[in-house]
């Protein structure tokens, strides 16, 4: 099994340009999840999906950021400007459920 | 200059040793918890968890305890090996199937 796949694993962007990164789930995992996690943190929710719905979106900026699963399985989240304080680690995470969830290996910005 | 972020929580223990690494939750309505690893350059991975109806729980070297009482949870790791350093979250479930994760401790094993 191939677990959570994101990409891509490192991007460098100039502030104002726009970005997008993409997840791939576990297969059958209804939940997927988009984690920001900022340097020497821990990761903080951004949107949760059940299947290609929206369930909680509370901490997105809505200004900026946006995402989709359109078919329910691959998510993409974007950014657009990209801002110098949106430099992290974007974790993509799924669950067949709740609670236990199953991390990708993150997609690093660096806006500069 | 640095934020104070990047000054992560430190735990140093030698090869061999128990390691516990302490975590104090926020909301008493919490019924689930988790404790995640993380290497570096890498994402979270699940360790064991506990739910609020038990307070103590056994996994291979590693066993959590759960105190609600005064909101803590710890990880132990007993005969700490250097594949075990890596930073540790511990995770809450408030009731909301959304996880709020903790600061993080870096342990650092040493031979």
């Amino acid at each position: 099994e191939a677990g959570v796949v994101q990409s891509p694993r490192y991007k460098i962007i100039e502030k104002k340009q726009p970005v997008a990164f993409w997840c791939n789930p576990i297969s059958g995992h209804n939940t997927l999840y988009w984690y920001r996690q900022n340097l020497g943190q821990g990761p903080e929710l951004l949107i949760r999906y059940e299947n290609e719905e929206a369930v909680d979106d509370s901490q997105l900026p809505k200004d900026r950021f946006s995402a989709e699963r359109l078919k329910g399985v691959d998510s993409t989240l974007k950014i657009q400007p990209a801002e110098l304080g949106d430099s992290a680690v974007y974790l993509c995470a799924s669950s067949p459920g709740a609670n236990v969830l199953t991390f990708g290996a993150g997609s690093r910005l660096t806006v500069l | 200059g640095e934020s104070v972020g990047l000054h992560l929580p430190t735990l140093s223990v030698q090869e061999g040793d128990n390691s516990i690494i302490n975590c104090a939750y926020s909301n008493s309505a919490s019924d689930y918890f988790i404790w995640y690893k993380q290497e570096s350059g890498k994402g979270p991975q699940f360790i064991i968890d506990i739910r609020s109806n038990m307070d103590k729980r056994q996994g291979q070297r590693v066993t959590v305890l759960l105190n609600k009482t005064v909101k803590h949870l710890s990880l132990q790791i007993a005969a700490t090996q250097p594949g075990d350093s890596a930073v540790y979250f511990c995770a809450e479930n408030p009731r909301t199937d959304k996880l709020i994760f903790g600061t993080g401790t870096r342990l650092q094993v040493f031979p």
